[in-house]
């Protein structure tokens, strides 16, 4: 079965650019969380998409976007980039089931020059 | 929200040791308590959980206590081997709405030293 996948692996953008990460969930799996993973700040909590719908998002601004398909997948939007939003950004999915195990994704390491 | 906090930020130990890290939360109905380990470069893996119905839970070398009244939880490993290094996460969910939020604490960097 095949894992979390999150792609592009490697991503450079310049200031003010426009970027979109894509994540595919575990087959069956309907969440999809995002965390942003900056040196030193630990995983912190972006967004989260359950059956199609933004549940929650955390403490980021609103150029901080995205969405989840039908399929489940989900793509993370990142708009007017700044040079602080260089990090890896990984994506865990998970069964819509109580308490269970979230699985990560390999991350996509942005960086912004 | 729900706030985590993890304590040390660093941690080195000589091989053979023990090695604790604290987490503590701030919202009472937080249900749910996995560690995560992320090894240099890789995507972080859970190693253990705990639910709140639960007090103490063990696998091998690793356990992990809850105190729900004190809203803390911890992750002990015994007999630390070298490949035990790795960033630790502990987070804590809970069901919010139809589904769970995962919230996770800034990590611990455990360094074990043959």
């Amino acid at each position: 079965e095949a894992g979390v996948t999150q792609s592009p692996t490697h991503l450079i953008k310049t200031r003010g650019q426009h970027a979109t990460l894509r994540c595919s969930p575990i087959s069956g799996h309907t969440s999809v969380y995002w965390y942003q993973q900056a040196l030193g700040l630990g995983l912190q909590f972006l967004l989260w998409y359950d059956e199609g719908e933004e549940r929650n998002r955390g403490n980021f601004p609103p150029r901080f976007s995205g969405r989840q398909f039908p399929n489940y997948s989900s793509e993370l939007n990142v708009n007017a980039l700044e040079l602080e939003d260089s990090a890896l950004y990984l994506c865990a999915s998970r069964p819509q089931i109580l308490n269970t195990e979230a699985f990560f994704g390999q991350g996509t390491r942005l960086t912004v020059v | 929200g729900e706030n985590v906090e993890q304590h040390p930020s660093t941690l080195s130990v000589q091989e053979g040791d023990s090695a604790v890290i604290k987490c503590t939360y701030s919202d009472s109905a937080s249900n749910y308590f996995p560690w995560y380990k992320q090894e240099l470069g890789k995507r972080p893996q859970l190693i253990i959980d705990i639910r709140s119905n639960v007090g103490e839970k063990k696998d091998q070398r690793i356990a992990v206590t809850l105190n729900k009244t004190a809203k803390h939880f911890s992750l002990h490993i015994t007999e630390t081997q070298p490949e035990d290094s790795a960033v630790y996460f502990c987070a804590a969910g809970k069901n919010s709405n139809s589904g769970y939020a995962l919230n996770f604490g800034k990590g611990t960097s455990l360094l074990v030293t043959p």
